[in-house]
């Protein structure tokens, strides 16, 4: 069985500043890893995915995320934190169809 | 091109009654999944389909059940609602150029409230 962990639920920068978003998985085949944001009272949008190649991901709005295979992890960054990116995130791995999601982290960016 | 629709965005029920909601994917996506997202429990999945056909499951009791249309578009069901079914409903599409390498593309969601 496939599962996701966010061991952290809320994370704080300052604006300006480095963030990260952690996430480790596990699944018994190919490791395929989304990252998607959740604004308050919208659904879910698509940040970044893994599927191969490159373990540096590059997505939407600035983010890339490391895909590190020895420590099944999938860390979400972006090198300058905006308050606009105060969001809930979500880590998610897929396999056979089926979409497993993190319980998210709530990023919080202050001025 | 139109996102992923879904209806209604907001409705109350009372306990015992049922409740379908709609969900229309982005053009030329033939995958639809829905997912139960609660405080408690999180983004839970409930089920998806793939050219009409019940693909994968969640573990949610039967009284959750969906069906796809010819043109893809989706609905779900729950029937004797139950008050912990409160929750928002996100539905999601994906254009499947690899069983698992495509991205979702969610929906705003129904929010289902039960009293």
């Amino acid at each position: 069985a496939q599962s996701v962990a966010q061991p952290e639920d809320q994370v704080n920068v300052a604006e300006g500043n480095p963030l990260t978003v952690k996430c480790t998985y596990s699944v018994s085949g190919n490791p395929y890893l989304f990252w998607y944001v959740q604004y308050p009272n919208r659904g879910l949008q698509f940040l970044l995915k893994y599927i191969t190649g490159d373990n540096l991901v590059k997505g939407s709005y600035g983010f890339e995320a490391e895909f590190n295979k020895s420590q099944t992890s999938f860390h979400l960054k972006k090198p300058s934190a905006l308050v606009s990116d105060s969001a809930l995130y979500f880590c998610a791995v897929r396999d056979l169809g089926k979409s497993t999601f993190g319980d998210g982290t709530t990023l919080t960016v202050k001025p | 091109k139109a996102g992923v629709t879904q209806t209604p965005r907001y409705l109350i029920k009372t306990r015992g009654q049922q409740v379908t909601l709609s969900c229309s994917p982005i053009s030329g996506h033939r995958s639809v999944s829905w997912y139960q997202q609660t405080p408690g429990q999180g983004l839970q999945f409930l089920f998806e389909y793939f050219s009409e056909t019940q693909r994968n499951k969640g573990n949610f009791p039967g009284r959750f059940s969906g069906r796809q249309f010819s043109n893809s578009r989706s609905e779900m069901n729950v029937s004797t609602l139950e008050l912990g079914d409160s929750a928002l409903y996100l539905c999601a599409s994906s254009l499947e150029g690899g069983i698992n390498t495509g991205e979702l593309f969610f929906g705003e969601g129904s929010r289902l409230t039960v009293l």
